[in-house]
């Protein structure tokens, strides 16, 4: 069965320090594997978007970083900042899938405390 | 832009009771999707459209009905209200349906069915 799992489920970490979100997939054939962040009530955003090809990623202080042979994911957030405040989700394509076939993780809420 | 808007934010229905939530993309995308996001879940498709005047079933779609009469609008409609329907429903839409396309989501609306 094609699932996405995410770990930790939550964790805490001080503003400024850095933090790793895992992703683990098994989900075959695969295509890419995108990271989303979603803020309290509100929709989610893309972050990164990574083919089969790609190793790693960035969009600012966001990292993603991909091991296609293992299946699995890391998104690294570099000096947090209280906006990073937010639920990190992992989701993965399939090889020869559509948009609508699109597999998402359950996410790992992220708190910053100052 | 105003990107990716839903109506209403909030709705509080009775079982049996039949309500509409509408979408709108000003982005031009010929595709769209109704998700629903539970505690605990993944994201979870209900139904998509790759066009005006298509729609597909998703992941869960029992309960529900769409309709896409003009590209930039999808509606989800649901006929009679169940509990089970109490959710976190968020409207995305992309430009293609390409890999690597990003899809956009809207803000949701939380829905709670008595």
């Amino acid at each position: 069965k094609n699932q996405v799992e995410q770990s930790p489920q939550s964790l805490i970490i001080l503003e400024g320090k850095n933090c790793t979100l895992q992703c683990n997939y098994t989900v075959s054939p695969f295509s890419n594997l995108r990271w989303y962040k979603q803020d309290t009530g509100r929709g989610p955003v893309s972050l990164t978007i990574m083919t089969f090809s790609e190793n790693t990623k960035s969009n600012g202080r966001y990292t993603a970083t991909l091991d296609a042979d293992t299946k699995q994911s890391s998104l690294h957030i570099t000096a947090s900042q209280l906006s990073d405040s937010a639920s990190y989700i992992c989701v993965v394509m399939n090889y020869g899938g559509s948009q609508g076939n699109l597999i998402f993780g359950k996410g790992t809420k992220l708190s910053v405390k100052p | 832009n105003a990107g990716v808007t839903q109506t209403p934010k909030f709705r509080v229905l009775k079982t049996g009771q039949s309500m509409t939530l509408l979408c709108a993309q000003d982005m031009n995308h010929e595709y769209m999707y109704w998700y629903r996001q539970d505690p605990g879940m993944g994201l979870r498709l209900i139904h998509y459209s790759v066009g005006e005047g298509t729609t597909a079933k998703g992941e869960v779609p029992d309960g529900y009905n769409v309709s896409r009469l003009k590209k930039q609008n999808f509606l989800l409609g649901l006929e009679s209200a169940a509990p089970s329907q109490t959710s976190v429903y968020f409207c995305a839409s992309s430009y293609e349906d390409t890999d690597t396309d990003t899809q956009y989501f809207g803000p949701g609306t939380r829905l709670t069915v008595l």
